[in-house]
């Protein structure tokens, strides 16, 4: 079954404790983004990634880190967690912006920094 | 970068009514215009999408159309039923090394 997978699906953690959003695509896809989802603000684009070892900044990437070392897996790391960061994190994949097909999202990380 | 704009954030109607939602983009080059529905504790998914070289589309009770001059899309909900009530998210994409952007959601609710 085409999907993307995202873990933990929730998670709560204390501020400043390193932590990985692992998500991983099984369609070959070369496009993948990372989004948080506030009230009243949408979603809000984090980083996304054209291809392997390609990844960019997306509008709200400050404190978090990404890496695309492989086609399918596009890990969310957030090297010291504050609770601005509490948020429901989706990870999106897609073959391409010059092929402009639908993006497919995970389930989603609804994640608590205290 | 491309901006989307989406209005309104809030959308009632009564079941039967139609519903619309609009969305415009700055980025002159974005020729692919998607609409998910987020229903309550869900991941978003595509309902529709449309392309720089067509007009309007339709889908069953769902259409989206698109002005590429004023560049603005909308997307029209005819008999609008309960289990339509989530929040829509617009986007825009061209097919440059730039990434999908939405616009900021309207939450439907459809009261019967």
């Amino acid at each position: 079954e085409a999907q993307v997978t995202q873990n933990p699906r929730y998670l709560i953690t204390v501020t400043g404790k390193k932590l990985t959003v692992t998500c991983s695509q099984n369609m070959n896809h070369e496009y993948m983004s990372w989004y948080r989802q506030d009230p009243g603000l949408g979603l809000r684009q984090i980083y996304y990634s054209m291809n392997v070892e390609v990844t960019d900044k997306g509008d709200v990437p400050e404190g978090y880190k990404v890496s695309r070392k492989e086609k399918r897996n596009f890990p969310l790391i957030l090297e010291s967690p504050s609770p601005n960061q509490t948020s429901l994190y989706f990870c999106a994949s897609s073959l391409g912006p010059g092929l402009n097909t639908e993006a497919f999202f995970g389930q989603g990380t609804r994640l608590t920094v205290v | 970068g491309e901006n989307v704009e989406q209005h309104p954030s809030t959308l009632s109607v009564q079941e039967g009514d139609s519903a619309v939602i609009k969305c415009t983009y700055s980025d002159s080059a974005s020729n692919y215009f998607p609409w998910y529905k987020q229903e309550l504790g869900k991941r978003p998914q595509l309902i529709i999408d449309i392309r720089s070289n067509v007009g309007e589309k339709k889908d069953q009770r769902i259409a989206v159309t698109l002005n590429k001059t004023a560049k603005h899309f909308s997307l029209h909900i005819t008999e609008t039923q309960p289990e339509d009530s989530a929040v829509y998210f617009c986007a825009a994409w061209n097919s440059g090394n730039t990434p999908l952007v939405f616009g900021k959601g309207t939450r439907l609710s459809v009261i019967a």
